[in-house]
């Protein structure tokens, strides 16, 4: 298994600004996932973030708002962009490890 | 695109009691099928998994059975628990490779054992 940290665990933020959300794993990856989850909703990629490489977004996302660095095998960072009260969700990382995406805890974000 | 159907919950049950969750997919090739599960003030963690078809995975009592001609991974215990209590979530990756690639997600199914 893997274990994932996450930071902030939390945080409520005003329209307009960014936050960057960081997640540490205690082993080198080579895949790293970002997803969200809105609220009452399902859990959606957003993009994959494999070392070395550029982030690979899914379609409804895009690199000017959820900019994503992936600057070693043990960490990776999302910045959510000039945000609006729709981007509140709640934010994990994941790792892939022997072919199970192990989570982590999550970043719930609100927007005002 | 692919996607997962899942059952919407509440699901209220008493100890003991036989569960099931229906999960149900779309997809194109031979995808590999998880469920994963939320503990109350818990992270997201793998239940069990299947990578193709007629492969049944069991993890804690829970089983699931791919089952390609119904597409369809329904998840199963015989006698739940007060600690199962949990949101459930049926997912898929594309291909046999496990979860190497993104994970499609059902939209969870909150699940309550009362004593």
């Amino acid at each position: 298994s893997a274990v994932i940290s996450q930071k902030p665990s939390r945080d409520i933020c005003q329209r307009g600004t960014s936050l960057t959300i960081q997640c540490q794993v205690d082993s080198q990856v080579t895949m790293m996932f970002w997803y969200r989850q809105q609220p009452g909703q399902s859990l959606t990629l957003i993009a994959t973030a494999n070392q070395g490489s550029e982030a690979t977004y899914e379609s409804g996302f895009v690199i000017d708002k959820f900019p994503i660095s992936r600057p070693n095998l043990t960490f990776s960072t999302l910045t959510v962009s000039n945000m609006s009260p729709e981007d509140s969700s709640i934010y994990l990382c994941s790792v892939l490890a022997r072919i199970i995406q192990f989570f982590g805890p999550g970043t719930r974000l609100t927007v005002l | 695109g692919n996607s997962v159907t899942q059952m919407e919950g509440p699901v209220t049950l008493s100890e003991e009691a036989f569960l099931t969750i229906n999960c149900t997919y779309t997809a194109t090739g031979y995808p590999s099928l998880f469920w994963y599960v939320q503990y109350p003030g818990e992270g997201l963690q793998l239940l069990l998994k299947a990578t193709k078809a007629d492969d049944k995975g069991s993890n804690k009592g829970f089983e699931a059975t791919y089952r390609k001609e119904t597409t369809s991974f329904h998840l199963e215990k015989g006698s739940v628990q007060v600690s199962d209590s949990a949101v459930y979530f049926c997912a898929l990756s594309e291909g046999s490779g496990g979860g190497a690639d993104g994970l499609t997600f059902g939209k969870g199914t909150h699940l309550i054992i009362q004593p």
